[in-house]
């Protein structure tokens, strides 16, 4: 098993475009979420999906969609880059349709928005 | 609305020292999990331990340890005669069973020093 992959490992946008994180997992896992880390702020959840078909908001959605079409892939979307989203991207997967289990996490993605 | 405080942002000590990581969380509600994650200089994080709200007990495994006392809302994990590859950022987070978020405290950074 690969796990959690995320592509690309690293990324630099310029104010304004748009790009899009990729991320799959080949455990037939429900659960999958977006995380961001930044200096002294932990890892802050941006968007999370309990099943394919069905997304919701973290605690920093903004700026920020995905979608779930298939159990394995979790893409996220950033529509109009600005600065303030430069950071490192965690994705992450659990079985089971909640967040009470193990989640395993991709090895991350560093984007800088100039 | 569930939260979690790591008031510690860096410890630093000399190897073999022992070593606790302090970890606040707070929740509504009565059915919770709580984790504990390792990031070491690589990157990755990596799943340490999982408690629910139901199981006080406390957990040893090998060097580290886990307590978990619903009295204070605290869920601390120690580090007995630490490593130098102990050297990593640890976070502490938070699941309510209602909710589907995983909610990650802001990490605490240990450095372990010859």
């Amino acid at each position: 098993n690969a796990g959690v992959t995320q592509t690309p490992k690293f990324q630099v946008l310029k104010t304004g475009q748009s790009m899009t994180l990729q991320c799959a997992q080949d455990m037939n896992h429900e659960y999958m979420s977006w995380y961001r880390q930044d200096p002294g702020m932990g890892l802050r959840l941006i968007h999370y999906s309990v099943g394919a078909g069905i997304t919701d908001q973290g605690e920093v959605p903004n700026g920020y969609n995905v979608s779930r079409s298939t159990t394995e892939d979790f893409p996220l979307r950033l529509l109009s880059a600005a600065p303030s989203q430069t950071s490192v991207y965690f994705c992450a997967s659990s079985i089971g349709r909640n967040s009470a289990n193990e989640q395993f996490f991709g090895p991350g993605t560093r984007l800088t928005v100039l | 609305a569930q939260k979690v405080t790591q008031a510690q942002t860096e410890i630093s000590v000399v190897e073999k020292e022992d070593v606790t990581l302090d970890c606040v969380y707070e929740t509504r509600d009565t059915t919770y999990y709580l984790f504990w994650y390792k990031q070491p200089p690589s990157g990755e994080l990596v799943f340490l331990i999982r408690r629910n709200s139901f199981d006080e007990q406390n957990e040893i495994s090998g060097r580290y340890s886990w307590n978990f006392q619903k009295s204070t809302s605290s869920f601390n994990f120690t580090i007995t005669a630490s490593q130098v590859v102990d050297s990593a950022v640890y976070f502490c987070a938070l699941s309510e069973a209602n909710t589907d978020k995983l909610i990650f405290g802001t990490g605490t950074r240990l450095q372990v020093f010859p």
